[in-house]
């Protein structure tokens, strides 16, 4: 299996452009997590879906972000517009369950907001 | 609030030098600890899961234990390849994890 698979890789962009940042989950995971990650805040949870439904959205910062799961392989999260203080490494990541062993995390998207 | 707090920051080992790790946690009901190890440029990739104080896990030279408070990496005569951030999370009485801001491991040959 090919893990979790995200992209971009590496992202850069203007202040109030869209972003649009990927994952491919694991086949199989009925779970999937968006995480943010900054040296200051470490890892936040923005959303996580199961069986493709948003079940919990609270982490998300405001209403520049929002996050689909239009099938079971693949999700997006957006921002628009992007600010700098959104820039973080991006992680997605999926579990076979609710529960959180196995849970597999991708490489991530770096995301630059200049 | 639940919340998780890592110690210490960094840490930096020679080859063999064994030393621990401390997570400390407030949660409301825990269900489960869990430890990760991070490396540059990587996503998070999972060590350790512990449910009960009292509990411990072992894999390599890493051992995880858990108390009530806190819970603790142990890592035996490390080697430079054990040179990563672990980040030490819990799952309370949601189906979130929160994280710790992690330690970064530096061994030294």
């Amino acid at each position: 299996d090919a893990g979790v698979i995200q992209s971009p890789r590496h992202e850069v962009t203007e202040m109030g452009q869209e972003v649009t940042l990927r994952c491919k989950p694991i086949s199989g995971h009925n779970s999937l997590f968006w995480y943010r990650q900054t040296m200051m805040r470490g890892l936040e949870l923005l959303i996580y879906f199961n069986n493709n439904v948003p079940i919990d959205d609270s982490g998300m910062p405001e209403d520049r972000f929002s996050a689909k799961m239009p099938n079971a392989s693949f999700s997006t999260l957006k921002i628009q517009p992007s600010e700098p203080r959104d820039s973080a490494v991006y992680f997605c990541a999926s579990s076979p369950d609710r529960t959180y062993y196995g849970y597999t995390f991708g490489s991530g998207t770096r995301l630059t907001v200049v | 609030e639940d919340q998780v707090t890592q110690s210490p920051e960094a840490l930096r080992l020679q080859e063999g030098e064994s030393s621990s790790l401390n997570c400390s946690y407030t949660v409301s009901g825990l269900r489960g600890l869990f430890w990760y190890r991070q490396d540059p440029g990587k996503g998070p990739e999972f060590l350790f899961t512990l449910y009960s104080a009292g509990e411990e896990k072992e894999k390599e030279r890493l051992k995880a234990t858990l108390t009530k408070k806190e819970s603790f990496l142990h890592i035996t005569a490390p080697k430079p390849e054990d040179s990563a951030t672990y980040l030490c999370a819990v799952q309370a009485n949601t189906d979130k994890l929160i994280f710790g801001t992690g330690t970064r491991l530096q061994v030294f040959p």
